[in-house]
């Protein structure tokens, strides 16, 4: 199972919105609407901040939104804040035999 | 409040094996699917394996017949028994719980536990 596709970095100024794409396959992003995404800080645990391509879990800020197009996912974040700054993964199902596939992850710098 | 904590990580000479644990509070392991995910210094999250509520479990190709999970309902603890291990496993490893059954969304983790495997 070959990895989820993401840009190895992007980058937006305080107040921006920035998008975060995550390209799969019809195997697993276009298959099935199980797609999350993840903020992580250094030397920290990753942090859930969309499941199910738009779902947003409790305390997790409304500047984050999550959407899906054919095999394609999407993270928007609006109203960039410095704290926005982290490394981000997107995630899909991928069918029973090997159920989980993470994308490389995304550096996002808030200049 | 849902707690994971890993323990069981180190320094582990190559071929070696290894088993790491997931102490769970706040809820019930045997009720929820478990995960294990692991980051290589320097490097992206990688899914290792899984547990269902029901028992079954899947592994990532790059561990299969040679990490096996399973957890232990009377201790709340999952568990993952890495044996024959390699360089390309040193990483810290999370386990980690979903936010509300099957979303595939991994909404708790662990602190995480350093693996490192060199001679």
């Amino acid at each position: 199972q070959s990895a989820l596709t993401q840009p190895a970095s992007v980058s937006g100024s305080p107040g921006q919105s920035i998008t975060i794409s995550c390209t799969g396959t019809s195997s697993d992003v276009g298959s099935y609407n199980l797609v999350s995404w993840y903020q992580q800080h250094p030397g920290k645990a990753p942090k859930l901040m969309i499941y199910e391509v738009s779902k947003r879990p409790s305390g997790v800020s409304n500047r984050f939104s999550g959407s899906k197009s054919g095999n394609t996912a999407s993270l928007t974040i609006s109203g960039l804040q410095a704290e926005d700054e982290a490394d981000y993964y997107c995630c899909s199902y991928a069918g029973s035999s090997t159920p989980v596939v993470f994308g490389g992850g995304t550096k996002l710098t808030v200049l | 409040e849902v707690q994971l904590v890993e323990s069981g990580g180190g320094l582990i000479q190559p071929g070696g094996s290894l088993r790491l644990s997931c102490a769970a509070s706040g809820f019930t392991v045997s009720s929820n699917y478990m995960s294990w995910v692991r980051q290589a210094p320097g490097k992206g999250l990688e899914w290792v394996s899984v547990i269902y509520s029901g028992g079954s479990t899947y592994y990532a190709d790059s561990v299969k017949g040679r990490f096996t999970i399973s957890r232990d309902n009377s201790k709340n603890t999952l568990y993952l028994q890495m044996n024959s291990l390699r360089a390309e496993d040193t990483a810290v490893y999370y386990c980690a719980r979903d936010v509300v059954g099957y979303s595939y969304g991994l909404g708790y983790w662990g602190q995480g536990t350093l693996v490192t495997v060199s001679s």
